[in-house]
Formats: C-alpha cells, sequence, structure tokens
C-alpha cells in the first residue's frame, strides 16, 4: 500500500513567489493535514481537510492556504514567498474522520528553500 | 488550548541500555496522545498512541509509554536501545482536527 506522497520532494523559490505543494494522501484516507516543521518553531499546524472541507486552521497568516480535492487529494500554495517561510512541510492523513484521535500517517515531506 | 511540553532537548544514550523519554501535557478533557519519530531528513512515524484504556500502551520498534492523569505526563520508554533509535522524538496531543506537537527529544545512541 502506498504511502502519503507529496511532490515535490525539494524545491527552491525566490522571494515574492509562489509556490503549490502537492499531497497524495493513502489511498481511502479522506483526512489530510498539512503541518510546516522548522528548526526554530518546531512542527506547527496549517490546515486540516475532511471531504474538501477545511475543519481547522492554523495561526498562519492568509499568504498560505489550502483545498482538497474530491479524490482526497491536496494542494496548500504560499503566496509572496519570504525567507522565513523556508522549511519542511509536511502532509499528513487518516483514515478516519477524527485523526486527532486515531493518529495521522505522515508523508516525507517537501523542502521549500526561499532565497 | 492544548499544548505539548518535552522537557529534554537532547539525551545520549549507550546502546543497550535504557531511554526514557518525558512528555508533559495539558488539556482539560481527556486526551488523546501521541508519540512519533523522525529519522533526518524524513517524515514522522507514528510509534504509539493513547486515547483510553490501558495506561501502559505498547508500540512498534519495542516501545512503551504509560500515561499518568495525576502527573499529565506521557512519557516514552524502551528497555534496550539500539543503534537504529538515534532520531527526534515528538509527543503530540490531539484535539480539534489537530496534533499539537511538543518541541521534539533528539536521542544519540553511543556505542
Amino acid at each position: 500500500k502506498a504511502g502519503v506522497t507529496q511532490t515535490p520532494r525539494y524545491l527552491i523559490k525566490t522571494r515574492g513567489q509562489q509556490v503549490t505543494l502537492s499531497c497524495s494522501p493513502i489511498s481511502g484516507h479522506r483526512s489530510v493535514s498539512w503541518y510546516q516543521q522548522t528548526p526554530g518553531q518546531g512542527l506547527q499546524f496549517l490546515f486540516e481537510y475532511f471531504s474538501e472541507t477545511q475543519r481547522n486552521k492554523g495561526n498562519f497568516p492568509g499568504r498560505f492556504s489550502g483545498r482538497q480535492f474530491s479524490n482526497s487529494r491536496s494542494e496548500m500554495n504560499v503566496s509572496t514567498l519570504e525567507l522565513g517561510d523556508s522549511a519542511l512541510y509536511l502532509c499528513a492523513s487518516s483514515p478516519k474522520p477524527k485523526g486527532d484521535l486515531y493518529g495521522y500517517t505522515f508523508g516525507s515531506g517537501t523542502r521549500l528553500t526561499v532565497v | 488550548a492544548q499544548s505539548v511540553t518535552q522537557p529534554d532537548i537532547h539525551i545520549t544514550v549507550s546502546e543497550g541500555a535504557s531511554l526514557e523519554l518525558r512528555c508533559n501535557y495539558s488539556y482539560g478533557a481527556t486526551p488523546y496522545l501521541f508519540w512519533y519519530v523522525q529519522s533526518p531528513g524524513q517524515g514522522l512515524q507514528l510509534l504509539l498512541k493513547y486515547f483510553s484504556g490501558d495506561t501502559l500502551v505498547q508500540g512498534i520498534k519495542g516501545f512503551e509509554a504509560e500515561f499518568k492523569r495525576s502527573q499529565s505526563s506521557f512519557n516514552l520508554r524502551k528497555p534496550s536501545v539500539h543503534w537504529s533509535d538515534a532520531a527526534e522524538y515528538f509527543c503530540a496531543v490531539g484535539a480539534n482536527y489537530k496534533l499539537s506537537f511538543g518541541a521534539g527529544t533528539t536521542v544519540t545512541v553511543r556505542a
């Protein structure tokens, strides 16, 4: 069974540009979450989707957005990139509607570097 | 709001020795608790979870954790560490469709 697939694995962007990251959850998983990991702030929650509905959003500026498609695949977008957006972005999926109770399976992440 | 504290930033342990990683949580209701491990350049792997029942939880790779409500703790243990256990370990509490993670504990294993 394939795991959570995130593409691309590595990305270098210039300040001011925008970027779109993609996540394919495990087959049958309908809950998808996104986290940002940095050395300074650690693991921070970005958003969670279930059946194309965003159910929770973390404390990030409006430049960060996401969506989920009918096949449960998800994308997140960051506009007007800043140097501080450099991070490992992790996607996670859960087979249960309440992944916060059941647990999530994480992908290997997309390493975004903003220069 | 829920939160997790991992008091130890870094722990060094000898191969074959026992390991205990501390985790304290803050949450008003019944907590749903998790331990994840992350190897360099990788995502997070779920080691074990607690949401009800027995307070001693068994996980993968020989890890176990004990939930103590009176101490708001969920410490992770392994009786005998292998060199492959060197990694970063994260404790998390789940609520409101998200996981709130601690800052993590880096484990170094010396031969």
